[in-house]
């Protein structure tokens, strides 16, 4: 299957600082990737959709001025949690799609922790 | 508001039977199907897509898909202990790229 690499794993910050996660398609060029967000044995909830030299389309109640998506090639998105709080502490995962379009390949995930 | 349900579980099975997960959907235009396990901290790992009616067998793995009923399906056979995750039902939207989960089912398969 695709491979998609997400850094940091980990991620522990004061509240008012931004945070920036990475997802990488290393072996495929992912013209669309998904930024999910998970909360404590809840489902994944899609926060926004990042194409590659256009806009990010986000989902209803996902404030695109705090959580900012630049999708700058054709292999690297990137989620920025700006000024974060304690209530955007959640698990992070970026996904991508392989070349033939049909299956989603989820990143490790970032564990965000604000304190 | 386009749905997936699951039970949420947990569900316990002694080593050795089959695991039956269920799920339901809403959005009668979707088309793929999909099934993840998800170890606790970990991304969900994709176990199996179905598109048709019928079944799909890979291995210990078999996804059902019934349309008309709107519902699919995981069966696991001698299920093992290192089956034991939360398993995530996948829905693509008709007409979108969107993929929308169920809350997941927790699995514990008993040595």
């Amino acid at each position: 299957g695709a491979v998609v690499s997400q850094h940091p794993s980990r991620v522990i910050c004061k509240s008012g600082t931004s945070v920036k996660i990475e997802c990488r398609s290393l072996d495929f060029q992912a013209t669309t990737m998904f930024w999910y967000r998970q909360f404590p044995k809840k489902s994944l909830m899609l926060m926004a959709t990042s194409n590659e030299g256009s806009k990010a389309t986000y989902e209803q109640g996902v404030e695109k001025d705090k959580f900012l998506i630049n999708h700058a090639s054709l292999t690297l998105s990137t989620l920025t949690v700006t000024s974060a709080h304690p209530e955007d502490s959640s698990f992070y995962i970026c996904s991508a799609r392989d070349r033939e379009g049909e299956k989603l390949f989820f990143g490790s995930g970032t564990q965000l922790s604000v304190l | 508001q386009k749905e997936v349900e699951q039970n949420s579980g947990p569900l316990s099975v002694p080593e050795g039977a089959i695991a039956s997960l269920n799920c339901t959907y809403s959005d009668r235009g979707s088309q793929s199907f999909f099934w993840y396990r998800q170890y606790s901290g970990k991304s969900p790992e994709l176990i199996m897509s179905i598109y048709s009616n019928g079944d799909k067998e890979d291995g210990r793995f078999t996804a059902q898909l019934n349309k008309a009923s709107q519902y699919v399906s995981l069966l696991i056979r001698d299920s093992q202990p290192s089956d034991s995750a939360t398993y995530l039902c996948a829905v693509k939207l008709g007409g979108s790229e969107k993929l929308v989960f169920g809350k997941g089912t927790k699995l514990t398969v008993n040595p």
